[in-house]
């Protein structure tokens, strides 16, 4: 059955320090990896997609990493704001049984991250 | 440049109607696809709708329906609500298809909150 693990469900951070959210699949066949924030009672913004070839992407003071070997990936985030206070989505995209455009995504349920003053 | 746009922004029905949301894509983007977001299953696809045809479909029952138009705006469609319908429907854009290998970005509206009583 395709599964998307996020890891931790919830974590509190001091404003300014570093973190590290963990995302585990057991998608396939696999297609990309995405990352979202989402504010509460927003629509998910992107972060981050990685395809199969790619194992590290950036964006500002996000960082994604993919390990499709082990199909395990994580988002980074460094020096903390007060808006980085957000749900994280991990996204997998599973390419349909043909190929091509047909496939279907699977969400994982998030970490809610606090950052505190 | 516009977002996207989904009406109503919130709304409550009751047990046994039916309910018909809206969604306007980003102009260019010809792949719109829906999604249910809930406290308990966090957010799930629902389908996805590319140039007037539904291309992908996640696993949720027939009372979930929905249509594409040749301006690429979108409709979903719950018929015969149940209490378990309450959530946040949102509706998405992108240039290509969501599925495959593509990997595009995809961009979220604001979302509908729905409410059945």
């Amino acid at each position: 059955k395709n599964q998307v693990e996020q890891s931790p469900q919830s974590l509190i951070i001091l404003e300014g320090k570093n973190c590290t959210l963990q995302c585990n699949y057991t998608v396939s066949p696999f297609s990309n990896l995405r990352w979202y924030k989402q504010d509460t009672g927003r629509g998910p913004v992107s972060l981050t997609i990685m395809t199969f070839s790619e194992n590290t992407k950036s964006n500002r003071r996000y960082t994604a990493t993919l390990d499709a070997d082990t199909k395990q990936s994580s988002l980074h985030i460094t020096a903390s704001q007060l808006s980085d206070s957000a749900s994280y989505i991990c996204v997998v995209s599973a390419a349909g049984t043909h190929g091509g455009s047909q496939g279907n995504l699977i969400f994982g349920k998030g970490t809610k991250l606090s950052v505190k003053p | 440049k516009a977002g996207v746009t989904q009406t109503p922004r919130y709304l409550i029905k009751t047990r046994g109607q039916q309910v018909t949301l809206s969604c306007s894509p980003i102009s260019g983007h010809r792949s719109v696809s829906w999604y249910q977001q809930t406290p308990g299953q966090g957010l799930q696809f629902l389908f996805e709708y590319f140039s007037e045809t539904q291309r992908n479909k996640g696993n949720f029952p027939g009372r979930f329906s929905g249509r594409q138009f040749s301006n690429s705006r979108s409709e979903m469609n719950v018929s015969t609500l149940e209490l378990g319908d309450s959530a946040l429907y949102l509706c998405a854009s992108s240039l290509g298809s969501v599925g495959g290998f593509s990997g595009n970005t995809i961009y979220f509206g604001e979302g509908s909150w729905l409410t059945v009583v």
